[in-house]
């Protein structure tokens, strides 16, 4: 069974572009969770997804974050326009239950010049 | 406010040594989970294992044993016979309780393990 996969592992990119960061998350698994580490910091949430819809996004840092879960399959969260201190990495994570272990993709690591 | 604290930047460990992580956690939730996980330089995050609030016996996968003091409010892993497969970091989190719906795990600042030949 495929793990959770995120897509690009990497992306730089310079101050005000738009970057889009894909998660799609182990098959079946209707929660979908996104964290970000920025360097030296605590992995911290993001949001949350239940199926498409958004159950938590309390951890969004502002509006330039936008995050989808359009069918409720993968996911994207767009960073517009990006700032400096949007870099760091940024994990997906997918549970089959609400209480049910997190299983995490690589990350993509996103650094903004 | 709930936090999970892993005072060890970095440890080294002989190959075949045993070695804790440490993992200190606070909250004031009777009910939550705690877990380990492994990110080697690949960059992928494994989970390892997994203790309830509840669980009367400290978990065990494998070589990873989850040293649960309640009391202390300490989940520190222990990897035994160390190999050196096992470099890499570790995160202690903790899944607080919820009433959103959602269960947020969160996370300490990790302990960078290095096991030597």
């Amino acid at each position: 069974e495929a793990g959770v996969t995120q897509f690009p592992s990497h992306s730089v990119i310079e101050k005000g572009q738009t970057v889009t960061l894909r998660c799609d998350p182990i098959s079946g698994h209707d929660n979908l969770y996104w964290y970000r580490r920025v360097m030296g910091k605590e992995i911290k949430f993001l949001l949350h997804f239940v199926k498409e819809s958004k159950q938590d996004e309390s951890g969004m840092p502002n509006n330039r974050f936008l995050a989808e879960r359009t069918g409720g399959t993968y996911s994207t969260l767009k960073v517009q326009p990006a700032e400096l201190e949007d870099s760091g990495v940024y994990f997906c994570a997918s549970s089959s239950g609400l209480q049910e272990t997190q299983y995490f993709g690589p990350g993509t690591r996103l650094l903004v010049l | 406010a709930q936090k999970i604290t892993q005072t060890q930047p970095g440890m080294f460990v002989q190959e075949k040594e045993a070695v804790t992580l440490d993992c200190t956690y606070d909250t004031s939730d009777p009910s939550y989970g705690l877990f380990w996980y492994k990110q080697p330089s690949s960059g992928e995050m494994i989970f390892l294992i997994y203790q309830g609030s509840y669980d009367q016996q400290n978990a065990t996968e494998g070589r990873y044993s989850l040293n649960f003091q309640k009391a202390r409010k300490s989940a520190n892993l222990v990897i035994s016979a160390s190999q050196l497969g096992d470099s890499a970091m570790y995160f202690c989190a903790m899944r607080e309780g919820s009433t959103s719906g959602t269960y947020k795990y969160i996370f300490g600042t990790g302990t960078r393990l290095k096991v030597l030949a």
